[in-house]
């Protein structure tokens, strides 16, 4: 079945540095990723939506300069966390759609990022 | 806009009790899909189902059985003869025409069964 790879699973970095997430589908291709934060014992919130070949759409109140997106291939997407903060702590996990429409979305493992 | 409400945070159960987890989801759209997912402690998420709003039918599978009324907008979860490896959270989601494939998470319900 369709497997969507998620790296690095989990992250320590020190503050003011930038740690980049990558988000590959394996065996489909898929022209929109999404990318969502929970914070410990919460829901899931939706920060973008990666756009294969064109700008990431930001849900309001995420900063885009912050969350760098990019969707260079049909692939991979990638989340770069730019200097990053304590309060950027928090579990990142990505999805793509396979095919065209609501078809079911294939999660990502997940990466636990730590900003010390 | 969208919005899905599980009202229960926490369930603990005894194994081989039964266990519902409740959905109750706002769209303006006519057309929607309401979708179940599990996430262990693990952190990744498992996807268990996806309805679109034009199929009222109930399902099973397994173990696990869906209700979907649409008269009351309501998605409940209900797992048969729980087990310790039912425990994890469980969340509700909806995603309509207009938001295309962004999903509206619910809060999420633990569930915890005790041996």
């Amino acid at each position: 079945g369709a497997v969507v790879s998620q790296h690095p699973s989990r992250v320590i970095c020190k503050s003011g540095t930038s740690v980049k997430i990558e988000c590959r589908s394996l065996d489909f291709q898929a022209t929109t990723m999404f990318w969502y934060r929970q914070f410990p014992k919460q829901s899931l919130m939706l920060m973008a939506t990666s756009n294969e070949g064109s700008k990431a759409t930001y849900e309001q109140g995420v900063e885009k300069d912050k969350f760098l997106i990019n969707h260079a291939s049909l692939t991979l997407s990638t989340l770069t966390v730019t200097s990053a903060h304590p309060e950027d702590s928090s579990f990142y996990i990505c999805s793509a759609n396979q095919g065209m429409g609501n078809s079911p979305l294939h999660f990502g493992n997940g990466t636990r990022l730590t900003v010390t | 806009a969208q919005k899905v409400t599980q009202a229960q945070t926490e369930i603990s159960v005894v194994e081989k009790e039964d266990v519902t987890l409740d959905c109750v989801y706002e769209t303006r759209d006519t057309t929607y899909y309401l979708f179940w997912y599990k996430q262990p402690p693990s952190g990744e998420l498992v996807f268990l189902i996806r309805r679109n709003s034009f199929d009222e039918q109930n399902e099973i599978s397994g173990r696990y059985s869906w209700n979907f009324q649409k008269s009351t907008s309501s998605f409940n979860f209900t797992i048969t003869a729980s087990q310790v490896v039912d425990s994890a959270v469980y969340f509700c989601a909806l995603s309509d025409k207009a938001a295309g494939n962004k999903l509206t998470f619910g809060g999420g319900t633990r569930v915890l069964v005790k041996p």
